[in-house]
């Protein structure tokens, strides 16, 4: 079993709907948990950090669940823009073993 | 710099020679973070440094991929004699402390390896 676990995709969903993604750790002890999002043949850039009481940034809602050992990411009113690979990243071992996720595509359609 | 530099963009390599690729990290960033990304594929991590030491190596082929960062120059990777497989984009990352922020990578824009 993988350390980090996201459903591929590709997730199609059409502008302005509600899409969900959420990404499984092995780790117990895992400690810091985020959202990437890289764009085609670019390099990764952090959308946001996941926090335990959960966080929100606009049309962004991230979750973390210790008990069940995943993390989501909400993504509301969906815009062409949010068009991406979206990578879960775990951090433990002292915030620096670093270990991403394989990524869930996202494609939102006109 | 206020980025991480990685350079060459792309490298074009013979199977079988040898490349060196090479990341400036943010000033003031103490870990160093190296990536291979196979054809927009999963990233797997290779190793990382905690200033000039390395603080994770997991992930590295030791037999052919060797990784370093000195004082006062940029970090490098080296890959000798490549294969084939060995084509893919290189990222590398970097963070401040641990801490309150410790957690959060910026990365590089990549290079794109391409082994002949």
């Amino acid at each position: 079993r993988k350390e980090v676990e996201q459903d591929p995709g590709p997730f199609n969903v059409p502008e302005g709907a509600t899409v969900a993604f959420n990404c499984t750790y092995s780790n117990s002890a895992s400690q810091s948990f985020f959202w990437y999002r890289q764009d085609c043949r670019k390099e990764p850039k952090l959308l946001m950090s996941v926090y335990s009481s959960g966080n929100e940034d606009g049309r962004f809602t991230a979750q973390l669940n210790r008990a069940s050992q995943y993390i989501s990411l909400l993504i509301r009113d969906s815009k062409l823009s949010d068009s991406a690979t979206y990578l879960c990243v775990v951090l433990s071992g002292g915030y620096q073993k670093v270990t991403f996720g394989t990524g869930t595509k996202l494609q939102v359609i006109p | 710099g206020e980025e991480v530099a990685q350079t060459p963009k792309h490298l074009v390599r013979g199977e079988g020679q040898k490349a060196k690729l090479y990341c400036a990290p943010i000033k003031g960033h103490s870990y160093v973070f190296w990536y291979q990304q196979v054809l927009k594929n999963e990233f797997k991590f290779l190793i990382s440094f905690q200033n000039e030491n390395v603080f994770d190596e997991t992930g590295m082929p030791k037999e052919r991929f060797s990784a370093k960062c000195l004082p006062n120059s940029p970090c490098s990777l080296e890959i000798q004699a490549t294969k084939l497989e060995d084509s893919a984009v290189y990222f590398c990352a970097s963070s401040p402390q641990p801490g309150t922020t410790g957690g959060t990578q910026h990365f590089g824009d990549g290079t794109r390896l391409s082994i002949l």
